[in-house]
């Protein structure tokens, strides 16, 4: 019930196309999704987050969308560039005294876009 | 502001061995993470403190592994005995409180030979 399972595992877009990553929980005590951005030797990076009070955020080119109902939650880069090429992470975590800042992270996503 | 600071950047020992890394927090963040990281997969949590006080570590290998933040500001990670399937990377991450977005450092990468 802590996992958070993360698809697809590697993704190929052209340079200007939408990337999708897919995330799903089951823990309804989780309130706080964050999308980490990790480039190869560097520690994950926070690039958006959201919480189950609105259906979307969106930050530039990035954006979460989120389904309550269905316990998923999905990043989509707008027009992806070379330089978004990487490995993404969702992440979970609640609130309460047992769950506040521990995130639980998916398997990652290892984006590749072309140019 | 100055990030996560992190040493050694790379360690590699034998098995059996023991190993100790370093952590130095965002100026001010009182909560400190310790996560471990398989190549492949997304980073597990091991330790969490707040300010120099344990929040949780149901997920520290306690056999071998263990934690302090001394005075509520830099961490030391240590195992000992070291296993092969302890090769990961070891990821200090630290947020201004409980509720805050945590930031990474660029972790320790160690190889257990």
């Amino acid at each position: 019930q802590q996992q958070v399972k993360q698809s697809p595992q590697s993704l190929i877009v052209q340079k200007g196309g939408i990337s999708i990553i897919n995330c799903a929980y089951e823990n309804t005590a989780f309130d706080y999704f964050p999308w980490y951005q990790q480039f190869p030797g560097k520690g994950p990076a926070l690039l958006i987050a959201i919480r189950p009070d609105v259906s979307e955020k969106k930050e530039g080119r990035f954006t979460i969308s989120f389904n309550k109902s269905a316990k998923q939650f999905s990043l989509h880069i707008m027009d992806s560039q070379p330089g978004d090429s990487a490995t993404y992470f969702c992440a979970a975590s609640g609130r309460g005294s047992s769950n506040t800042g521990k995130l639980i992270f998916g398997q990652g996503t290892t984006l590749q876009v072309k140019p | 502001e100055a990030g996560v600071a992190q040493s050694p950047r790379y360690k590699i020992i034998e098995k059996r061995q023991s190993v100790a890394f370093w952590c130095n927090p965002i100026s001010g963040h009182a909560t400190l993470y310790w996560y471990q990281q398989i190549l492949g997969q997304g980073p597990k949590l091991l330790i969490q403190f707040q300010n120099n006080g344990v929040v949780d570590d149901s997920q520290l290998p306690k056999d071998r592994f263990s934690a302090e933040r001394l005075k509520g500001v830099d961490s030391t990670l240590k195992i000992q005995p070291a296993k092969l399937e302890d090769s990961a990377v070891y990821l200090c991450a630290s947020s201004r409180d409980l509720n805050s977005p945590l930031h990474f450092g660029n972790g320790t990468r160690l190889t257990v030979t």
